[in-house]
């Protein structure tokens, strides 16, 4: 078990372009979440993957923003014409779904990618 | 919908004295419940979680909560800190829908004092 993994590290980007963010969950993870941490506050949801479908989406997430999973494992996020107030801590997660009758498994989050938008 | 309150931002406290930090959850359905820890510059790390059974909650580094449905809370507990215990706690609930999705608190940031 390698952890969640996310790359980059760290972001600096001018506003106006685009920029692309990549998560790779623990391998047999079916659900992959991403969110959103601004400074000072906790995370918010923002969209999460079961297997290669989107199955739900957060009104936080413009339409600049898109996420995939092309084949249910590793999923990018992009966001299209980087505004300041993009500028966040985005974090990536991974669980289990337990099945029918059991209850999903927490959440394991990775190490964040912080985008700073000048 | 479900919400997660966390009474206090910051919490200063001295070694090796006991803390307590306090969650309050708003929920119309069963809920489970989670404490969440983040160190700067990295991502969350679970602590413990309430799934059912048991009230009284044991988690890694000491830490343990206790979940009360009356009063609908999870606090944090650990009878003596450490100074590498510094960092913000985040208190999540989930079980609105079979989604896994968890709803933050805003956290509690814990000073750790020698």
């Amino acid at each position: 078990d390698t952890g969640v993994s996310q790359n980059p590290r760290h972001k600096i980007t001018k506003r106006g372009q685009n920029v692309t963010f990549r998560c790779d969950p623990i391998s047999e993870h079916n659900r992959l979440y991403w969110y959103r941490q601004t400074l000072g506050q906790g995370p918010e949801f923002l969209t999460y993957f079961q297997n290669e479908a989107q199955l739900e989406k957060s009104r936080l997430l413009s339409d600049r923003f898109s996420a995939e999973r092309p084949k249910g494992s590793f999923s990018t996020l992009e966001i299209q014409r980087t505004e300041q107030g993009d500028s966040a801590m985005y974090l990536c997660a991974s669980s289990l779904e337990g099945g029918p009758g059991q209850r999903t498994l927490p959440l394991h989050f990775g190490n964040g990618t912080r985008l700073t938008v000048t | 919908a479900q919400s997660v309150t966390q009474l206090d931002s910051q919490v200063p406290v001295f070694e090796e004295a006991p803390v307590e930090l306090r969650c309050n959850y708003s929920s119309s359905v069963s809920v489970y419940l989670f404490w969440y820890v983040q160190y700067p510059n990295q991502g969350l790390q679970l602590l413990l979680k309430y799934l059912s059974g048991s009230t009284l909650v044991k988690g890694i580094n000491g830490f343990e909560a206790e979940f009360n449905k009356s009063q609908t809370s999870f606090h944090l507990r650990k009878p003596s800190v450490h100074i590498s215990d510094t960092a913000e706690y985040f208190c999540a609930v989930g079980g609105s829908s079979n989604t896994g999705k968890l709803i933050f608190g805003q956290g509690t940031t814990l000073q750790v004092k020698p």
